[in-house]
């Protein structure tokens, strides 16, 4: 079984400056995905970014960042130059390959202070 | 390209009373999956539909059910409504059962009283 834990519930971060956003799951596959979701106060779920577990470079995505480490099971998103427009819930979730019970972990509500 | 569409965007329903909900995928896409968000679980799994089978399954009740349609629309279904069972529910489509990204819907709000 798959599982995705978040452990930060809230997370405060002043604009410009950067933040981190911790997530490790527990997964027995070898092949899957994992992905960091936004949802903004309007609730449409946006990806963030991506990391396919197979590859060992951290994906980047303009201002996020992963940090992959893929022996510990820690997926954490690094959001440098914090914006207004980054306040939103972020959700970790991981896929297992060719499959789509797609699990999120409870989510980080970040609050970006001007 | 339109993204993924779900009607309606609210709705309020007595317990006992059943629900249809509906999401349009993206265009070209024919994979579709429902999740339910609430405050204190999260966000849950509940089906994946393809090519109007259903795939995958999540660990609800049978009151839960959904189909698929040719033109890869589906519709969720939600009978004897339970308080419980007030939630916002997720559509997300992606192009087949081999990728992996998938784009969310705006959700329905249910409320059940």
């Amino acid at each position: 079984a798959q599982t995705v834990t978040q452990s930060q519930p809230e997370m405060s971060v002043q604009e410009a400056e950067t933040v981190t956003l911790s997530c490790t799951y527990d997964t027995s596959e070898s092949d899957y995905y994992l992905f960091w979701y936004k949802q903004p106060p309007s609730r449409q779920m946006i990806l963030v970014i991506r990391q396919e577990a197979y590859k060992q470079q951290n994906a980047t995505e303009n201002r996020f960042s992963v940090n992959f480490q893929k022996a510990a099971k820690s997926f954490s998103l690094k959001i440098s130059d914090s914006q207004l427009g980054d306040a939103a819930m972020y959700f970790c979730a991981s896929l297992r390959y060719n499959n789509n019970d797609m699990r999120f972990g409870a989510g980080t509500r970040l609050t970006v202070k001007p | 390209k339109a993204g993924v569409t779900q009607t309606p965007r609210y709705l309020i329903k007595t317990r006992g009373q059943q629900v249809t909900l509906s999401c349009s995928p993206i265009s070209g896409h024919r994979s579709v999956s429902w999740y339910q968000q609430t405050p204190g679980q999260g966000l849950q799994f509940l089906f994946e539909y393809f090519s109007e089978t259903q795939r995958n399954k999540g660990n609800f009740p049978g009151r839960f059910s959904g189909r698929q349609f040719s033109n890869s629309r589906s519709e969720m279904n939600v009978s004897t409504l339970e308080l419980g069972d007030s939630a916002l529910y997720l559509c997300a489509s992606r192009l087949d059962q081999g990728a992996y990204e998938q784009y969310f819907g705006p959700g329905t709000r249910l409320t059940v009283t």
